[in-house]
């Protein structure tokens, strides 16, 4: 079975800073689907941003961005300029892509933005 | 196109009494997908329905939960005689058939509904 590891619970960063958060995954598939989700206090599940495995470019939005390492099975989430409105719970989740529709999800970090 | 929507929001029960949740997919979506996230944790899957079919229920607990989705309305999530460790947020989302899906299959999220059990 997958499974999705956030190791770090809480992180914080100065307003315009960089943040980068940490996601590792356990999986024997070659082909899956990796994706951060942000959940505001609203608990809302948005979808930030999402990376296909057999893609070796790293996505890229606005000023989200991965750092994805297939070998080492990591899948980390750069936040550029933070903003207020970036204070979240972020989770990393994990979906096959063939078979098993479910998302497999990490624990969650908690972003705080220092004004 | 109104999104996922999951009513009622809040819902109090106490121990041993029977919750019912519901979603109602996006237009035109056909699968559904139920999550759970219990305090301080992340979504942990339960179910995933397409119209009038369970595809996996692998997440799901064996006794007092059941889902469904049938041909008309919404998917109902059924939790019978329920535990003060049912207390959760309980997510519904929704993706497109599969002759419409992207590489991506997208699910798009509901805003959850927060279970109390007292």
């Amino acid at each position: 079975a997958q499974t999705v590891t956030q190791s770090q619970p809480e992180m914080s960063v100065q307003e315009a800073e960089t943040v980068t958060l940490s996601c590792t995954y356990d999986t024997s598939e070659s082909d899956y689907y990796l994706f951060w989700y942000k959940q505001p206090p609203s608990r809302q599940m948005i979808l930030v941003i999402r990376q296909e495995a057999y893609k070796q470019q790293n996505a890229t939005e606005n000023r989200f961005s991965v750092n994805f390492q297939k070998a080492a099975k990591s899948f980390s989430l750069k936040i550029s300029d933070s903003q207020l409105g970036d204070a979240a719970m972020y989770f990393c989740a994990y979906r096959s892509a063939e078979g098993a529709q479910k998302l497999v999800f990490g624990q969650g970090t908690r972003l705080t933005i220092n004004p | 196109n109104a999104g996922v929507m999951q009513n009622p929001r809040h819902l109090v029960r106490r121990r041993g009494q029977e919750a019912r949740l519901r979603c109602s997919p996006m237009k035109g979506h056909s699968h559904v997908y139920w999550y759970r996230q219990l305090p301080e944790e992340g979504l942990k899957f339960m179910v995933y329905l397409q119209k009038e079919n369970i595809i996996d229920e692998s997440g799901m607990p064996k006794e007092r939960f059941s889902a469904e989705f049938p041909k008309e309305g919404p998917s109902i999530l059924r939790i019978q005689q329920v535990v003060r460790g049912d207390s959760a947020a309980y997510f519904c989302a929704s993706s497109p058939p599969n002759f419409r899906q992207g590489p991506y299959n997208e699910q798009f999220f509901g805003p959850g509904t927060r279970l109390t059990v007292l």
